[in-house]
């Protein structure tokens, strides 16, 4: 079985500034890896995904996350996040042949003028 | 084009009634999912259709949730006798194809109210 850590329920940050929201699994084969955003009153959106390959992954509306198989992390970041940007963000697993996808609780990003 | 919607947008019941909500997916998907979202407890997986095969029925919590999916098409999620831990908002998605590498659109939710 897998699961998902979202080390952060909720990360205040000033517009303009860098944010890392943290994610961390376990599993004991490999996996995929998503992340999804769900704005206020919408339902989730795919950010971005690893599947293979490179261990960076460029997403939508400037994000990007970094796959680390020894630290079991797929931590997203932005340099510089705008009020629109706040909003729920989940990580998400599965290994490979898997339909499902399982889901961490979900950090609540807080932008601020 | 038309995106995954649900009905009713907010549902509130008495305890011990039977609610049915539904979900209409994006034209041409062969996969559904349905989720439920309570506080601080991210999403849980219910159920999975997936063309003809039989559901993956493995995330029901209990047997007074039920789904079923007519023609491929709409789906319905029901339960039973509800009671308070019920309370949650229910999310329905959609894939084009049956594996996680097909990217899962999601609805809006309908926000269930136990009383």
């Amino acid at each position: 079985a897998q699961s998902v850590t979202q080390l952060d329920s909720q990360v205040p940050v000033f517009e303009e500034a860098p944010v890392e929201l943290r994610c961390n699994y376990s599993s004991s084969v490999s996996v995929y890896l998503f992340w999804y955003v769900q704005y206020p009153n919408q339902g989730l959106q795919l950010l971005l995904k690893y599947l293979s390959g490179s261990t960076l992954v460029k997403g939508i509306n400037g994000f990007e996350a970094e796959f680390n198989k020894s630290q079991t992390s797929f931590h997203l970041r932005k340099p510089s996040v705008h009020i629109s940007d706040t909003a729920e963000y989940f990580c998400a697993v599965s290994p490979p042949g898997y339909s499902t996808l399982t889901f961490g609780k979900g950090t609540m990003l807080l932008v601020s003028p | 084009g038309a995106g995954v919607s649900q009905s009713p947008s907010n549902k509130v019941t008495e305890k011990g009634k039977d609610v049915e909500l539904r979900c209409d997916p994006i034209s041409g998907h062969t996969a559904l999912y349905w989720y439920r979202q309570s506080l601080g407890q991210g999403l849980e997986f219910l159920i999975y259709f997936q063309g003809n095969s039989a559901p993956d029925k493995s995330g029901l919590p209990s047997d007074r949730f039920s789904a079923e999916r007519t023609g491929g098409s709409v789906s319905t999620l029901t339960i039973q006798r509800t009671q308070q831990e019920d309370s949650a908002v229910y999310l329905c998605a959609s894939a084009l194809g049956g594996g996680v590498t097909d990217t899962q659109y999601f609805g809006p939710g309908t926000r269930l109210t136990v009383l």
